[in-house]
Parts: C-alpha cells; structure tokens; sequence
C-alpha cells in the first residue's frame, strides 16, 4: 500500500532563503508523486509531477523537486522564498490499481517572514 | 479553459435542509471526484466517477449522494446533514482512468456550514 509522510507539518524561513518541504513516500509499485499547494480558503493547485521521466523535476513559481529511489524521498525546494510563497503543501502519491486514488501526506504550512 | 468552477463558494444550511453543490469543468475530462477537507487537513476522497460511472465510493455516508449527469457536471447533494459535515468540499477532474500520472485539477471548493 502506497503512504507520504511530511516531515515536519510547520516550516518558517525568511524572505529569500531557500525553501525545503520534506516527503518521504511508501510504494510497492513505481510511484507517480506531485506536490500541491493551496492557499487560504482556495483550492489545490498542481506545483509539479513525478511519473519517472526525470529525477529533477521543475515546477511552476520556482519550484522544483527531486525523485531519490534509494531515500525514498521526493523533497520540495526552492531558491528563494517570497511572502506569496506562504501556504499549505501536499505531498502526494498516486494509489495502485489505477483507480485516480490521491493518498496525501498530512501536509506542510510553509511561514514566510519579512 | 483550464477550470474547474464550484457553486456555490459558501453554503449554510440546517440539518433538516436538502442542498446541492455543483462543480464543473470544460477541460473534456472524463474522470471527476469529490472530496472533503477539514481545516489543517490534507482533502478526503468521497466518491470518484469515471465516464460518468460512479467508480469509487469511499463509504460515504448516504447523506451525501453523488450524481454526474453529463462528462462535464457533477453534483452532490446533500440531506441532514450533521455539524461535523461543515468542512471544505473540493471537486477535481483529471483526464480518465486509469492512467495513475494524470494530476488532477482541482476547483476553489465550497465551504459548507451545518448549523
């Protein structure tokens, strides 16, 4: 059975210091994982994918993320942080079995300070 | 058109009340779900269709039912409901199953009030 875990669920950094949101993730299959962020009282939106073409993986507004097969890991960076970066981040892994199941991590408030 | 829209944005009702959520998307998705999300909390998966089939009923109870009349609508209706219902109802398309990599695309959410 596919799990994420978020280590750490409240992350505080300065404006311009780099950014680093853990996740580590379970699978007995090869997993398919994304990042999402969501802002207050909004939607998730997608910050990037894994499906196994590329370990580094570029994402939208700076973001990018690394797959590591042997940390079982896919942790979440960027550079510099901006105010606008503060949100709430998930983690996720596609469930098996093909049935469009999202298993979340517990997800990760990202505090940007001034 | 890359949105999913969500009506309505706020809903209170009381625990007698019938009410609908509607959610829909012009993306030509063919696999669309439902979730719930409590505050601080990653989203709940209730139900999933695919080609306007119900696929996956994550047992829910029967105060929520689902119906997806056409690829590009979804509706949940709601029927006494209990306070612990209040919570951030998300709807989400993706482009079919079952292809595991297809990110889903997610609308604003309506945030209901069980009174």
């Amino acid at each position: 059975a596919q799990s994420v875990t978020q280590l750490g669920s409240h992350v505080s950094v300065s404006e311009g210091a780099l950014v680093l949101l853990r996740c580590n993730y379970s699978s007995s299959v090869p997993p398919y994982l994304f990042w999402y962020v969501q802002y207050p009282n909004q939607g998730l939106q997608l910050l990037l994918k894994y499906t196994s073409a590329a370990t580094l993986v570029k994402g939208i507004n700076g973001f990018e993320a690394e797959f590591k097969k042997s940390e079982t890991s896919f942790h979440l960076t960027k550079p510099s942080a901006h105010m606008s970066d503060a949100a709430e981040y998930f983690c996720a892994v596609s469930g098996s079995g093909n049935t469009g199941r999202l298993i979340f991590g517990q997800g990760t408030t990202l505090q940007v300070k001034p | 058109d890359t949105e999913v829209t969500q009506t309505p944005k706020h809903l209170v009702m009381g625990m007698t009340n019938k009410k609908s959520l509607k959610c829909e998307q012009h993306m030509g998705h063919r696999a669309m779900y439902w979730y719930k999300q409590k505050a601080k909390k990653p989203p709940e998966l209730m139900f999933v269709y695919s080609y306007e089939k119900l696929s996956i009923n994550e047992s829910v109870p029967s105060r929520f039912s689902p119906e997806c009349p056409n690829s590009s609508l979804l509706n949940l209706h709601l029927h006494a409901l209990q306070p612990e219902d209040s919570a951030l109802y998300l709807c989400a398309s993706s482009q079919e199953l079952p292809y595991p990599a297809m990110e889903q695309f997610f609308g604003p959410g309506t945030r209901l009030t069980v009174l």
